[in-house]
Order: C-alpha cells, then structure tokens, then sequence
C-alpha cells in the first residue's frame, strides 16, 4: 500500500499564483522529503523535513509537516511555467533506509 | 561533484534479450537504492545495496532481476529474458551512511523498451 498519498493528483494554475500539494503517510516518519520530475527526467530533491520539523522554507517553496495528522504540504508560491511537473513526497520510516513515494501531484502552470 | 550517474539513459531490448543498467553513485555515497517508475506512477523500490552486500532486496520480483554492487565499479542491475511489463524507468539514487540525516540524491534514470 502507498505510504504516501498526494492531493490533488493533478493542478492547473497560471502562472502568478500559488499552488498547494499535500501529502498524507500512514505509518511514523524520520524524515519527509519533496521531489520535482520533469518529464521523462529525474527526480530533483527540493527540500527535506525531519520529523521534530513543522515548516522549512527554500526560496518559493515552503513544506510543512503535522505529525498528528501524517500529513505535509508543498506551498510553491508565484509559479512559474518552468514549475511545471509532476511532485512527489517520500518518507523515510523506523529503521528503514528506503524511501516510500506517492503517486504525486501533476501540476501544469499556464501563462 | 558528479551527481548520479545513470547509463544507458535508453534501452530497447527484444523480449527474451537481458538488460543490464549501471549506475555510478555521487562521490562519497556508499548507499546504493534502484526503483522503477511504471508510466504516471510514483516510484516502487526495488533494492538497497552497500558495497558487495544487498541490505534490502524486498521490492525485487523473485525471478529474472538480480543487484549488485561490487568493491570496485558500479552498481548493476540485470533482468534477464525481459517482458513487455518490463518497459519501465529505472532510477537509482545514492546517499551517504547516516541515510536518516541525509537526502537521497537520484539519477536521471534509465528507460527500459521492450519491443
């Protein structure tokens, strides 16, 4: 089963507005990490947030993460056309040292 | 510093033919992951190698795909007498030890066609 679940599993927005994923996981997590693909490309790391974290920010991303809820979200602000592409969350959990992805989030900016 | 290294980036092979891809991990990486990504779905592990020692192989099939990861040279993946249902992108990522304080850095992924 998917440890990680992304909503909406498709987003279309213009570009100048702000887009929203979330994630939610099952089971308790080290770390929860954000990937960007471009298509037929890999995977981009975007940020990474441990589990004693509840917001981190790089540039136009921001993550949250609530571990009450197993849940996380991707804020990209002011997008741009070039952030279009398909986001994924992974999580790393108890002793495991393998990443679990979801199904991600297809998100399309449109000028 | 040289990312991921991942090649063939395409691969046809013939139904019955094998497959090799390699996968050189980021300098200073010693953790070695495969995962394959089925068209529009997210990525499924496969198997988790160190140097000369397989960690975690749960997400291989039983038959046909084998791993390695020698002292010397980079890590392979092998499926033998491919399928059709083996048309996939295979992505392999590296980190360093401390994996839980880490990112997993991936490569640009090989994609495999079976005709």
């Amino acid at each position: 089963s998917q440890q990680g679940e992304e909503d909406p599993q498709a987003l279309s927005i213009q570009e100048g507005e702000n887009a929203t994923m979330n994630c939610s996981y099952k089971t308790s997590i080290n770390n929860l990490q954000w990937y960007r693909q471009n298509s037929g490309r890999g995977l981009v790391h975007l940020i990474l947030i441990r589990s004693n974290e509840r917001e981190k920010h790089s540039g136009r991303l921001r993550v949250t993460l609530d571990t009450s809820k197993k849940s996380s979200s991707l804020l990209i602000t002011a997008s741009r056309a070039a952030d279009t592409a398909s986001y994924f969350c992974a999580t790393l959990t108890g002793t495991a040292s393998k990443l679990t992805f979801g199904t991600g989030t297809r998100l399309q900016v449109t000028l | 510093n040289a990312g991921v290294m991942q090649n063939p980036r395409h691969l046809v092979r013939r139904r019955g033919q094998e497959a090799r891809l390699r996968c050189s991990p980021m300098k200073g990486h010693s953790h070695v992951y495969w995962y394959r990504q089925l068209p529009e779905e997210g990525l499924k592990f496969m198997v988790y190698l160190q140097k000369e020692n397989i960690i975690d192989e749960s997400g291989m099939p039983k038959e046909r795909f084998s791993a390695e990861f020698p002292k010397e040279g980079p890590s392979i993946l092998r499926i033998q007498q491919v399928v059709r249902g083996d048309s996939a992108a295979y992505f392999c990522a590296s980190s360093p030890p401390s994996v839980h304080e880490n990112t997993i850095y991936f490569g640009e992924g090989s994609w495999l066609t079976v005709v």
